[in-house]
């Protein structure tokens, strides 16, 4: 069965650093990988996703993601963070066209001044 | 870009009433759609699958006659929550499957009184 780890259940970093968000999966063919975002209260928008190709993926909001196959890790990167970053990020797997997503625990990004 | 529209966002009903919840594709046509529940601080707990024209598949654990889904066209699912009681309460996403990803509604917040 497939399964995602979020390990870091809260984050806190200072605006304009740098974050790194963890994701570990298990899937048994070649994963869909995605990373959402969600602010309180709202559904979910994408961030990025990687289905093959090139492992590093680019996303909106300046994020871009690694899809390490040896190690099982799709981590979500941001150079520079700011203050409306502050969310919680979910790392979802799931396979071509219309099979079920599996979520992580989501992460809690908090931005300090 | 394709939209889920997710209608109500919010609703209050009292114990013992029933709550139907919308899903529509905008501008595509859903064959497959997932209604996910959500608990606070917590991440998406995945309830069914819809299939347009067919039964959904309920996930373990899920009342199927509690949480009832229908998707009789390619562009609209609905759940309905029937008999609700206030541990019904949560946030309730829904999700369209398309061929290169997903979409997900902005969610609808159900409190039972």
């Amino acid at each position: 069965a497939q399964s995602v780890t979020q390990p870091d259940i809260h984050i806190t970093v200072s605006e304009g650093a740098s974050l790194e968000l963890r994701c570990n999966y298990s899937y048994g063919a070649t994963p869909y990988l995605f990373w959402y975002v969600q602010s309180p209260g709202q559904g979910l928008q994408l961030l990025l996703k990687y289905f093959s190709g090139d492992t590093l993926v680019q996303g909106i909001k300046g994020f871009e993601a690694e899809f390490k196959r040896s190690q099982s890790s799709f981590n979500l990167r941001k150079p520079s963070v700011h203050w409306s970053d502050a969310a919680e990020y979910f790392c979802a797997v799931g396979a071509r066209g219309n099979e079920k997503l599996t979520f992580g625990t989501g992460t809690r990004l908090t931005i300090i001044p | 870009g394709a939209v889920v529209s997710q209608h109500p966002s919010r609703v209050i009903c009292k114990s013992g009433t029933s709550v139907k919840i919308e899903c529509r594709s905008l501008d595509f046509q859903a064959t497959t759609m997932f209604w996910y529940r959500q608990f606070p601080k917590k991440s998406l707990m995945l309830m069914a699958t819809s299939n347009e024209g067919s039964k959904a598949t309920y996930e373990q654990g899920v009342e199927k006659d509690k949480f009832l889904i229908n998707h009789a066209s390619l562009t609209l699912s609905t759940l309905t929550v029937t008999s609700a009681h206030p541990e019904d309460s949560s946030f309730y996403i829904c999700s369209a499957a398309q061929q290169l990803g997903y979409t997900f509604g902005s969610g609808t917040r159900l409190t039972v009184v």
